[in-house]
């Protein structure tokens, strides 16, 4: 199975700010990659596929990129609703793997 | 528009079966372009995919499975398409599968020769707690 991994674990920034997250892959996905935001006590949304494709209704400020095994989701001029957890997940093979999240918090 | 509903007991004792149920509305469980997944999240920990089932107009209650490989011998996962739902059966509990459990559905989606797969809509997720 494919291990995905996430750096930071939390990321403190300032409203407004941008905040850029990582996704590492053991092996190639291409770029079969999603990501998902979740809020405390909310079910997770998806974000991006395809690495970089935002979801239906997704604002501009997010954006993916990347392929192969390394990922990364940037969230420009952040807003007070963006402060979630991020999660990266593969879909290049079963079984689909999570990373294991990144919390963007307020500095 | 699309939605799903977990549903089942919220408390099961160690060692028994875990079952829980996921109806869809506003939506075919036997589209062809959709799988149907269960994922769960411990309490403050981060999210598991538990396995997920695609059923494209079968009858039959097993459809086309894929699992985790930590919980294959344990669970199963099947369908209903006279109810328009599907289920997850997780056998011999323990602790550690306490729980939120979502259901979801992967939507494969085409983009130029690309096929992607995404989960685009989600339960609200159901609790379940493993004690005696």
């Amino acid at each position: 199975e494919i291990v995905m991994t996430q750096s930071p674990a939390t990321l403190s920034v300032s409203p407004g700010e941008s905040a850029t997250l990582s996704c590492r892959a053991s092996q190639t996905l291409s770029t079969n990659l999603a990501w998902y935001q979740q809020k405390p006590g909310q079910s997770p949304r998806l974000l991006i596929y395809g690495a970089s494709i935002r979801a239906t209704g997704v604002p501009a400020r997010f954006s993916g990129s990347g392929s192969g095994t390394e990922f990364t989701l940037t969230v420009s001029s952040l807003q007070s609703e963006d402060f979630a957890v991020y999660y990266c997940q593969q879909y290049n093979q079963w079984p689909r793997m999570f990373g294991q999240g990144t919390k963007v918090e307020v500095k | 528009q699309l939605q799903l509903q977990e549903s089942g007991p919220g408390l099961v004792k160690p060692s028994e079966t875990l079952s829980l149920t996921c109806s869809v509305s506003g939506g075919s469980i036997s589209s062809s372009i959709d799988y149907w997944v269960w994922i769960r999240q411990p309490p403050g920990k981060g999210l598991e995919w538990i396995g997920n089932i695609y059923s494209r107009g079968r009858t039959s209650s097993r459809g086309s499975t894929y699992y985790s490989p930590s919980l294959e011998s344990r669970v199963t996962i099947s369908v209903d398409t006279s109810r328009n739902q599907f289920s997850l059966r997780l056998i011999s509990v323990t602790a550690a599968d306490t729980a939120v459990y979502f259901c979801a559905r992967e939507r494969v989606i085409v983009v130029g020769a690309l096929v992607h797969y995404a989960m685009d809509v989600w339960g609200q997720g159901t609790t379940v707690t493993v004690s005696s």
